[in-house]
């Protein structure tokens, strides 16, 4: 089946510093990723919809300057929590539609990365 | 906005017993997919089974089951002969068939399976 990659799958980093979650489709391509936020035992946050070759989409509430995110290939997209605070600590998750029949796709999540800020 | 509810927000169930979870939608949509999603103590997120609304039949994947009411508005879960291994938080989910691949997710219920 399709898969998405996540890199690093955990992260320790001081406050104040910059951190970047990497999300890959390893055997297809992705025009659109979505970025999750999870704090535990809670539900997925949405946070922005990735669009390669254009601006992400960020819903409501989230902060763009904060959160920077880069579709730079059909394969590729990053998170970078900038000036991460304590705050930011949480689990994110890609994801990665597929197309697995006429009309129809598939979300393909990624296994996560866990922050913990300093 | 679509909003999908899940008001269990723990079950339990005795191993090889069947265990219901309930899930409620709201959308004006009448063209849209629904999902059943587990997240095992691992956070990897797996599609356990999907609805598409205009299909009467209910979608059944080997042990998982669901009973969709459409007009109602209700999409449960029925997990059968539960497995150790089914111990974990499912997430329902609403997908617009029209509107792109965005997920829009309930709350969660942890089940926990006892031996």
């Amino acid at each position: 089946g399709a898969v998405v990659s996540q890199h690093p799958s955990w992260v320790i980093c001081k406050s104040g510093t910059s951190v970047k979650i990497e999300c890959r489709s390893l055997d297809f391509q992705a025009t659109t990723m979505f970025w999750y936020r999870q704090f535990p035992k809670q539900s997925l946050m949405l946070m922005a919809t990735s669009n390669e070759g254009s601006k992400a989409t960020y819903e409501q509430g989230v902060e763009k300057d904060k959160f920077l995110i880069n579709h730079a290939s059909l394969t590729l997209s990053t998170l970078t929590v900038t000036s991460a605070h304590p705050e930011d600590s949480s689990f994110y998750i890609c994801s990665a539609p597929r197309t697995v029949r006429s009309s129809y796709n598939e979300q393909f999540f990624g296994p996560g990365t866990r922050l913990t800020v300093l | 906005a679509q909003t999908v509810t899940q008001s269990q927000p723990e079950m339990s169930v005795q191993e090889a017993e069947t265990v219901t979870l309930s899930c409620t939608y709201d959308t004006s949509e009448s063209d849209y997919y629904l999902f059943w999603y587990k997240q095992p103590p691992s956070r990897q997120m797996i599609l356990v089974i999907r609805q598409e609304a205009y299909k009467q039949q209910n979608a059944t994947e080997n042990r998982f089951s669901v009973n969709f009411q459409k007009a109602a508005k209700s999409f449960s879960l029925k997990i059968s002969d539960s497995q150790l291994g089914d111990a974990a938080m499912y997430f329902c989910a609403y997908r617009s068939s029209l509107y792109g691949n965005k997920l829009v997710f309930g709350a969660g219920t942890i089940l926990r399976v006892k031996s």
